[in-house]
C-alpha cells in the first residue's frame, strides 16, 4: 500500500500564483522527498527533507515538514507554464530502505 | 551513460507471452528500484535490490512477476504469461547507498493485447 497521499488530486492555477499541495503518511520516516514527473514518463528529484528538518527551499520551492502530524507541504511560488506536471511525495524509513510513493497532485499551469 | 536507462521504451505483446524489461542503472549505485505506474495512476512498488542483501520482493503482484539483478548492476524484470492488466508503465531507478535520492529511467510502456 502506498506510504504518502498528496492532497489536492489536481490542481488548476494562473501562471504567477503560487501552487500548495500536501503529503501525509502514516509511519515514522528518516526523510521524505517530492518528485516531479512530465509527460507519464520518467520522475525528477526535487527536494528532500529529513525528518529533523521542518523548512527547506529550493529556488522556487519550499517543503514544510510537520512530523508530529505526519504530513509535509510543497509550495511552487510564482507558477510558470513549464510547471505543469505530476508532484509525488515519497518516504522514506531509513537512509538505505526502498521509497514509498503516494498517489500524486496534477498541477497545470494556464497562460 | 549519464542516467538510468531501460529497455525497451515501448513494448506491445500478445496475452500469454512472456517479457523481458531491462534497466541499467548509474554506475556505483547500489540500490535499485523497480515501480509499476498504470494511466494516471501513482507508483506501485514492485521490487528494491539494495547491494548484496536479500531482495525486497513484496511488492511483486504474483508469481508471474521476477527480478533479478546481476552483478550488482543491470535488472531483469520479467512478467510471464501476460495479461491484460499488466499493461502499465514500468520505472526502474537507483541510489547510491546511503542517500535515498532516486534517479528514474524513462520507464518502459508496456502493452498486452
Amino acid at each position: 500500500s502506498q506510504q504518502g497521499e498528496e492532497d489536492p488530486q489536481a490542481l488548476s492555477i494562473q501562471e504567477g500564483e503560487n501552487a500548495t499541495m500536501n503529503c501525509s503518511y502514516k509511519t515514522s520516516i528518516n526523510n521524505l522527498q517530492w518528485y516531479r514527473q512530465n509527460s507519464g514518463r520518467g520522475l525528477v528529484h526535487l527536494i528532500l527533507i529529513r525528518s529533523n528538518e521542518r523548512e527547506k527551499h529550493s529556488g522556487r520551492l519550499r517543503v514544510t515538514l510537520d512530523t508530529s502530524k505526519k504530513s509535509s507541504s510543497l509550495l511552487i511560488t510564482a507558477s510558470r507554464a513549464a510547471d505543469t506536471a505530476s508532484y509525488f511525495c515519497a518516504t522514506a524509513w531509513s537512509n538505505d530502505y526502498k521509497l514509498s510513493f503516494g498517489a500524486g497532485t496534477t498541477v497545470t499551469v494556464r497562460a | 551513460g549519464a542516467g538510468v536507462s531501460q529497455s525497451p521504451s515501448n513494448k506491445v505483446t500478445e496475452k500469454g507471452k512472456d517479457v523481458e524489461l531491462r534497466c541499467d542503472p548509474i554506475s556505483g549505485h547500489t540500490a535499485l528500484y523497480w515501480y509499476r505506474q498504470s494511466l494516471g495512476q501513482g507508483l506501485e512498488f514492485l521490487i528494491y535490490f539494495q547491494g548484496n542483501s536479500a531482495p525486497d520482493k513484496s511488492g511483486l503482484p504474483s508469481d508471474r512477476f521476477s527480478a533479478e539483478r546481476t552483478g550488482g548492476s543491470v535488472s531483469t524484470l520479467t512478467i510471464q504469461r501476460t495479461q491484460q492488466e499488466d499493461s502499465a508503465v514500468y520505472l526502474c531507478a537507483s541510489s547510491i547507498q546511503g542517500r535515498t535520492e532516486a534517479f528514474f529511467g524513462q520507464g518502459t510502456r508496456l502493452t498486452v493485447v
